[in-house]
């Protein structure tokens, strides 16, 4: 069956950096575009951005670039996600989701909680 | 663009509920809309996609349609049970941009 698993849980000092991983199991990999979504306590839903995994293209929110790489190693199966210069409001739940199409989000991982605290 | 919807909607079980995201720039019409469900302290699972397909596994209750003359999407759950409590999250893209709704809290009782 289909699944996204995650990384686990980091904490992190401000100004660090956090490296999430996601590995796909049951689908073909290359097939696919992996997005990268955060929920910080309480709000919503946040598109961080998409890597295509054949090819490995990227497309990140304007609000993140800089600041975030998202990579893929087709050997495993596995996206990365890599978000630098760390601070208090980027403590949240990061996910992983997979799609067919830019637009979808079919499969979703279990999440990952960065905590970014002094 | 943006997609609004309401903070919160409630309902009895049995009963029906509809809940809209308006898009604010652009039609409608032009990409896809999802939706989400979250339930407390889960990850979100896909519930419809393509503006009104359901993903696998997901009761033929949930359903999905866009309205071109009022730019919105709108996802409705028939027969509401109690585990249908959930916070639900709308989505939608343009060229290299996606968007989510603020999601909205449906609450049964």
């Amino acid at each position: 069956q289909v699944q996204l698993v995650q990384s686990g849980a980091e904490v992190k000092k401000p100004g660090a950096s956090v490296k999430v991983s996601c590995k796909a199991s049951g689908f073909t990999f290359t097939n696919y575009f992996f997005h990268w979504v955060r929920q910080a306590p309480g709000q919503g839903l946040e598109w961080m951005g998409v890597i295509n995994a054949n090819g490995g293209t990227t497309n990140y929110a304007q609000k993140f670039q800089g600041r975030v790489s998202m990579t893929r190693d087709t050997s495993t199966d596995t996206v990365y996600m890599d978000l630098s210069s760390l601070r208090s409001n980027d403590t949240a739940v990061y996910y992983c989701s997979s799609g067919y199409t830019f637009g979808d989000f079919d499969y979703w991982g279990q999440g990952t909680l960065v905590t970014v605290s002094s | 663009f943006m997609l609004t919807q309401p903070h919160s909607v409630s309902e009895s079980p049995g009963k029906t509920v509809t809940i809209s995201c308006t898009r604010s720039s652009g039609s409608i019409a032009s990409n896809y809309v999802q939706w989400y469900q979250q339930r407390p302290g889960s990850a979100p699972t896909t519930v419809i996609y393509e503006d009104n397909q359901r993903h696998s596994g997901v009761p033929d209750r949930f359903s999905g349609s866009i309205d071109s003359s009022s730019n919105s999407a709108s996802l409705t759950i028939s027969g509401l049970r109690t585990e249908d409590e959930a916070d639900y999250y709308c989505q939608s893209y343009d060229n290299n941009n996606v968007v989510f709704g603020g999601g909205t809290k449906l609450t049964v009782l």
